[in-house]
């Protein structure tokens, strides 16, 4: 069975920096291309990443570029998102989503992690 | 990189059926058939629902289906049930210099 798990959230103060992991099990996670999505409370999802199965491409929503950085370690089955200059419209709990074999195709997320920014 | 238009809310009986449309560009939804429809209820996560427009993942029954015309997606759930009362979402690929992701803005759908 599918499963991903994300953690690392917490309270950062406007500025700081965090970094979430997501630990993958249940299929082969070499294989698939993941993605970071987040939700701020009360609000609609927002897509913020991609990673490619080898981790060599990555590309990233126009709002975090430049202060957020995806990576995986496939031996280790986990993805990662490093959180820098946080603000508080930050605020959201955090996803991760793993693309099936179609673009688009997001079948399996994990519960997420809430990242609060507040001074 | 703004949000795909879905309205606000939709409402219907049991048993009816409704429509929730997303609309984008030519850039996104116009462009390519990687839209997908996710459902949410409160405090879990999204679970898809239809993805590469009209293709229902396993497990998803086939009261929801899906088509596209021009920039706008549309998702029509057909014999309406409670459980299906929730969030729904859409989203589309977007193409360019820096393809990503994009959803739509929320619809809430109330089962009457």
């Amino acid at each position: 069975e599918v499963h991903l798990v994300e953690s690392g959230g917490g309270l950062v103060q406007p500025g700081g920096s965090l970094r979430l992991s997501c630990v993958a099990s249940g299929f082969t996670f070499s294989s698939y291309k993941m993605h970071w999505v987040r939700q701020a409370p009360g609000k609609g999802l927002q897509w913020l990443s991609f990673i490619s199965e080898s981790g060599t491409a990555t590309n990233y929503a126009d709002s975090v570029r430049g202060r957020f950085t995806t990576s995986r370690d496939n031996a280790k089955n986990a993805l990662y998102l490093q959180l820098n200059s946080l603000r508080a419209e930050d605020t959201a709990v955090y996803h991760c989503a793993r693309e099936d074999t179609v673009p688009g195709d997001f079948e399996f997320w994990g519960l997420g992690t809430l990242v609060t920014v507040s001074s | 990189q703004s949000a795909l238009t879905q309205p606000v809310s939709v409402s219907g009986s049991p048993g009816q059926s409704i429509t929730i449309s997303c609309t984008g560009t030519s850039s996104d939804v116009g462009a390519y058939n990687y839209v997908s429809w996710y459902q949410q209820h409160p405090g879990k996560a999204p679970k898809l629902i239809l993805y590469e427009v009209s293709s229902r993942p396993s497990g998803v029954p086939d009261r929801f289906s899906g088509s596209k015309s021009g920039n706008t997606a549309s998702l029509t759930i057909s014999g309406l049930q409670a459980e299906d009362e929730g969030d729904y979402y859409c989203m589309s690929f977007r193409g360019g210099s820096t393809p990503h992701w994009l959803f739509g803005a929320v619809t809430k759908l109330t089962v009457l």
